[in-house]
């Protein structure tokens, strides 16, 4: 089946800094989501991308939908404390019925 | 108005038990999901229902049981539950441009 590497599966940085995670797959997706968990809730979406090449932002986020279609990437300018959380990819194709998730990335941010 | 609620939140219960968590959405959406995510909180795909068909049944135990009355709520029975079967699970509706809305998660605790 389709399998998701993400990374860095955890990240320490300093309230402040710009934060990059990607995410690489060995079979190609028609849709890339980024979602961000906080602790003791479930996943919300936070950005979506739909064709190859696409950048998209959300605030301080900005993501992009890799040109070969195997590969997304999440970046947070400015990071501050509450972006602590669990930051997961998902891939998606229309036909699929199901996006295969990532294993996530846990970011904290120290003041 | 939560749009997509899970019932309980927390559940604890002995080895061996039968229990059953809820799920309701309010979006309108067909396709409704239940997701098992574990200790090292990797997110895996249980079930998914579209407008109260079966669509995906990702190999998992028969002691595992979806239910959808309609497409509004899609209800997981678990029989003779096991210490295995601890973790959290999520239940999700999915939006026509594939975005999902998950529920806050049911945290089930089998001792």
């Amino acid at each position: 089946g389709q399998q998701l590497n993400q990374s860095p599966q955890s990240m320490f940085i300093q309230e402040g800094e710009d934060v990059s995670m990607n995410c690489t797959s060995s079979s190609i997706f028609n849709t890339w989501l980024w979602y961000k968990q906080d602790p003791g809730e479930g996943p919300v979406l936070l950005i979506a991308l739909y064709k190859a090449g696409e950048l998209t932002s959300n605030g301080r986020l900005t993501a992009q939908f890799g040109i070969t279609r195997k590969d997304s990437f999440l970046n947070i300018s400015a990071s501050i404390p509450s972006d602590v959380g669990i930051y997961f990819c998902a891939g998606r194709n229309t036909n699929a019925g199901k996006s295969t998730f990532g294993d996530g990335t846990t970011l904290t941010v120290k003041p | 108005d939560t749009a997509v609620s899970q019932t309980p939140k927390y559940l604890v219960t002995q080895m061996g038990n039968d229990k059953s968590i809820k799920c309701e959405q309010n979006l309108g959406h067909d396709t409704m999901y239940w997701y098992k995510q574990d200790s090292k909180k990797f997110l895996k795909i249980m079930f998914s229902y579209n407008n109260k068909e079966l669509i995906i049944n990702e190999t998992v135990p028969n002691r595992f049981s979806p239910k959808s009355p309609d497409k509004a709520h899609l209800n997981l029975h678990i029989n003779s539950l096991e210490l295995g079967d601890s973790a959290v699970y999520f239940c999700a509706s999915r939006d026509p441009s594939g975005g999902y809305t998950f529920g806050s998660g049911t945290r089930l605790t089998v001792v």
